[in-house]
């Protein structure tokens, strides 16, 4: 089955520096990748979700990336700010009906330094 | 809009009991998947439910089930409750089955004594 390997666990950042996360994924059939923001007590919101037909896509100052053939996608958060700070998660799945499962990452912790 | 609602929001259960969890997808949202959340394990697919019917299921217990009504409410249930159940439940909704985008609700703290 898929597999979703995050890197780096812990990430901490000056204020106003990006923030880049890594993931890579083992099933070749997956072809939908989102991203997750989780602040402490609350369920995990979408921030920004790409699909294996588009290979970045930017909302403001959120980025994301996808090599298909690497199978490995990154979050770029640029210009940071405190409130950026949070768990975020990858995850990714595939179309099939009955395959819409999100295979999620172990996540990582961002600490944005005032 | 409103979004996916979770209840309870904490539940505190001891071994052996049975527990039932509640949610309520977005309005129009006809699918509801569930997770579970523990510090050990991160972010664990449970099921999947459309239109009343399980699509789709993670690798766990039967002890774990679940159900969705015509309304696209989804209960989940836990029987013969035990230490390792304690954790973060969290529903998800969307649109429809397959990749179309979860949204999740706040999820429901259980705790098992």
């Amino acid at each position: 089955g898929e597999n979703v390997e995050q890197h780096p666990s812990t990430l901490s950042v000056q204020e106003g520096d990006s923030a880049v996360i890594k993931c890579t994924y083992s099933d070749s059939a997956s072809n939908y990748f989102p991203w997750y923001k989780q602040e402490l007590g609350k369920g995990p919101q979408l921030i920004i979700d790409i699909r294996s037909n588009v290979g970045e896509k930017k909302d403001q100052r959120i980025a994301v990336t996808l090599n298909k053939t690497a199978k490995h996608f990154s979050l770029h958060i640029t210009e940071t700010q405190p409130e950026d700070s949070a768990v975020y998660f990858c995850a990714a799945s595939r179309d099939g009906g009955s395959q819409g499962n999100l295979i999620f990452g172990k996540g990582t912790k961002l600490s944005v330094k005032p | 809009k409103a979004g996916v609602t979770q209840t309870p929001r904490y539940l505190i259960k001891t071994r052996g009991q049975q527990v039932t969890l509640s949610c309520s997808p977005i309005s129009g949202h006809r699918s509801v998947s569930w997770y579970q959340q523990t510090p050990g394990q991160g972010l664990q697919f449970l099921f999947e439910y459309f239109s009343e019917t399980q699509r789709n299921k993670g690798n766990f217990p039967g002890r774990f089930s679940g159900r969705q009504f015509s309304n696209s409410r989804s209960e989940m249930n836990v029987s013969t409750l035990e230490l390792g159940d304690s954790a973060l439940y969290l529903c998800a909704s969307s649109l429809e089955v397959g990749t179309d985008t979860q949204y999740f609700g706040p999820g429901t703290r259980l705790t098992v004594l």
